[in-house]
């Protein structure tokens, strides 16, 4: 079935320093991909979005290329700040599939000043 | 707009009652899509409802059911609760049932004792 996979956290990292977090997908068609973020007792926000291969999608400093080849969409920023610290999920969608999302399992990013 | 809202925020049970919670989309959006959140499973899908009929189910036990409106609001139902069905149910709306990007609540924890 369709799967995404994420780096387990945490991932700690220093104010200012440069992120990346993994995900990669197994989809048995053409997904849509997605990067939600979750702060502390809040719901999901949508990140950023791509919809097709090669497609970049960029919000807040970070940004996500839709790689088909290795079926991956690593979420990076360049300069991260203590607000960034959250809980980040990749996800797909696929529109045979209804377009219900399948999640990885969520990444925590802790930020120290 | 207003995004999406969801009542009550927080609720405590015990086992066997049964609950229910109650989502309002975002103004035109016409799916609703209800998660469960759990530290063990993750983000799991529930079902989802289009124009008061469910579109997609997932792999949930029938004690777990919903419903939509006509003015698009949905409520999920869990009878004869357990305590692993204490977790964060979210809700996500969108336009359209074709259009792949959805929109969160802040969620309802529900904690059965």
């Amino acid at each position: 079935g369709d799967s995404v996979t994420q780096m387990e956290g945490p991932v700690t990292l220093s104010e200012e320093a440069f992120l990346t977090i993994n995900c990669t997908y197994t989809a048995t068609g053409y997904p849509s991909l997605f990067w939600y973020v979750q702060y502390p007792g809040e719901g999901l926000q949508l990140l950023l979005k791509a919809t097709k291969a090669d497609d970049k999608g960029s919000n807040k400093g970070f940004e996500a290329t839709y790689r088909k080849e290795t079926t991956s969409f690593h979420l990076e920023k360049g300069s991260v700040q203590v607000s960034d610290s959250a809980v980040y999920f990749c996800a797909l969608s696929l529109n045979n599939a209804g377009n219900m999302l399948t999640f990885g399992g969520g990444t925590r990013l802790m930020v120290k000043p | 707009k207003a995004g999406v809202t969801q009542t009550p925020r927080y609720l405590i049970k015990t086992r066997g009652q049964q609950v229910t919670l109650s989502c309002s989309p975002i103004s035109g959006h016409r799916s609703v899509s209800w998660y469960q959140q759990t530290p063990g499973q993750g983000l799991q899908f529930l079902f989802e409802y289009f124009s008061e009929t469910q579109r997609n189910k997932g792999n949930f036990p029938g004690r777990f059911s919903g419903r939509q409106f006509s003015n698009s609001r949905s409520e999920m139902n869990v009878s004869t609760l357990e305590l692993g069905d204490s977790a964060l149910y979210l809700c996500a709306s969108r336009e359209e049932i074709v259009t792949d990007t959805q929109y969160f609540g802040p969620g309802t924890r529900l904690t059965v004792l």
